[in-house]
């Protein structure tokens, strides 16, 4: 069964404690990316990765970082320095090429107790 | 980045269909039009992308018009399950093809 999975549903962080969401997908797509999304707001674009080993910041990649080791994984920590972390986000891949569709998986909700 | 407009919801009867407007004034020749929904706290799903032309899938109909400014997504018969938030987006070509989303229609199907 094809798809993209994150992993876990629901995540909390303490304060000045880093966390990584997880990012997998098994239909051999090279493009990964991470996007965030508020309450009532549209999805913002924190990273993204257009091939293996190569990243590239989106609009609002402060406080986060990125690998991209393996072509089916892309996992996106949240460290101390995203001092508003509370948000739902949001992973998708394609196949590459910048005007692939994109596919996205059920997302994470990250709170900070 | 060419801004979409879209109406905050509308209601649509089950089994009718659902047309979602989108004004897309300021497009740029190569921008695609793209159209997600998403479910609340899911992912959103892809449903259909066009250019210039008409195009057509099993999940919706997409309307583009001549002058490339406006277009209609078109659920032929709505069902419960398409009540969603409904996603028009100008797709640009940087930042890896990134996609913008905006508010979104709320689309009601009520039985």
């Amino acid at each position: 069964d094809g798809g993209i999975t994150q992993s876990p549903k629901y995540l909390f962080r303490k304060e000045g404690q880093n966390v990584t969401l997880s990012c997998e997908q098994n239909l051999n797509h090279d493009a990964m990316y991470w996007y965030r999304q508020d309450p009532g707001q549209g999805l913002r674009l924190i990273y993204y990765s257009q091939i293996v080993n190569d990243f590239q910041k989106g609009d609002i990649a402060e406080g986060y970082s990125v690998s991209r080791e393996k072509k089916e994984s892309f996992p996106l920590t949240v460290t101390s320095a995203q001092k508003n972390p509370t948000a739902f986000y949001l992973c998708a891949s394609s196949r590459g090429g910048v005007l692939e569709t994109q596919y996205f998986g059920p997302g994470t909700r990250l709170l900070v107790l | 980045d060419a801004k979409t407009t879209q109406p905050t919801s509308m209601d649509c009867a089950e089994g009718r269909a659902a047309n979602l407007p989108c004004n897309h004034s300021t497009i740029s020749g190569n921008e695609y039009v793209y159209w997600y929904r998403q479910i609340h706290s899911q992912g959103p799903q892809y449903i259909i992308h066009g250019l210039k032309n008409n195009e057509t899938n099993e999940m919706a109909s997409l309307i583009i018009t001549e002058d490339r400014k406006s277009s209609t997504l078109i659920l032929p018969h709505a069902t419960l399950r398409d009540t969603a938030v409904y996603y028009c987006i100008a797709r640009i070509y940087n930042q890896g093809g990134k996609l913008i989303f905006g508010q979104g229609t709320e689309l009601s199907v009520k039985p």
